[in-house]
């Protein structure tokens, strides 16, 4: 089945630098890779995704980018602010097991 | 529109007893899933469904539990009986197509099991 490995477990980084999470995948018929958000007690919230047919896609201050060939994805953050600390979770679709497989999460923390 | 929605919201229970977790998804919603997230964890799905019918239970522990959705509607789940090593969030979750494309997640359940 599909393997996602996140990286790294644990980031900080001072409010209005750039934080960036990695995430690497094993089965290469995976065509959908959402990030998801999940403040301390609450839902992980979609905060964006990107599909294997585009190689980044941006949204304000967040940015994904896909590397099909080295089956690795990213998630970017700039101007990074208080309330963007959170765990973040990379996911992958996998073709062959039509499920969501997460990665261990990265928790994120912003030093005002 | 509203969300996913989940009750109850926390639960404690001693071990070998039964519980049972209800989730609505949001309306339209064809495909729901349910699933474990053990703390310091990503969500692992237990069971998918579509419509009425299962998808995906490949990693639902059948001795224990179980969960259906009636009607393609609303879903429950349950376990009986409990493990110490169930104590978990149980996230509900549902997506408008088939595929696992954007999924949107409910509140959760965090069950504790004494």
């Amino acid at each position: 089945g599909e393997n996602v490995e996140q990286h790294p477990s644990t980031l900080s980084v001072q409010e209005g630098d750039s934080a960036v999470i990695k995430c690497t995948y094993s089965d290469s018929a995976s065509n959908y890779f959402p990030w998801y958000k999940q403040e301390l007690g609450k839902r992980p919230q979609l905060i964006i995704d990107i599909r294997s047919n585009v190689g980044e896609k941006k949204d304000q201050r967040i940015a994904v980018t896909l590397n099909k060939t080295a089956k690795h994805f990213s998630l970017h953050i700039t101007e990074t602010q208080p309330e963007d600390s959170a765990v973040y979770f990379c996911a992958a679709y996998g073709a062959g097991s039509y499920q969501l497989t997460f990665g261990k999460g990265t928790k994120l923390s912003v030093i005002p | 529109e509203a969300g996913v929605a989940q009750s109850p919201r926390y639960k404690i229970i001693e071990k070998r007893q039964s519980v049972a977790f209800w989730c609505n998804p949001i309306s339209g919603h064809a495909t729901l899933y349910w699933y474990q997230q053990i703390l310091g964890q990503g969500p692992k799905l237990l069971i998918q469904f579509q419509n009425n019918g299962v998808v995906d239970d490949s990693q639902l522990p059948k001795d224990r539990f179980s969960a259906e959705r009636l009607k393609g509607v609303d879903s429950t789940l349950k376990i009986q009986p409990a493990k110490l090593e169930d104590s978990a969030v149980y996230l509900c979750a549902s997506s408008l197509g088939t595929s696992a494309y954007e999924q949107y997640f409910g509140p959760g359940t965090r069950l504790t099991v004494t």
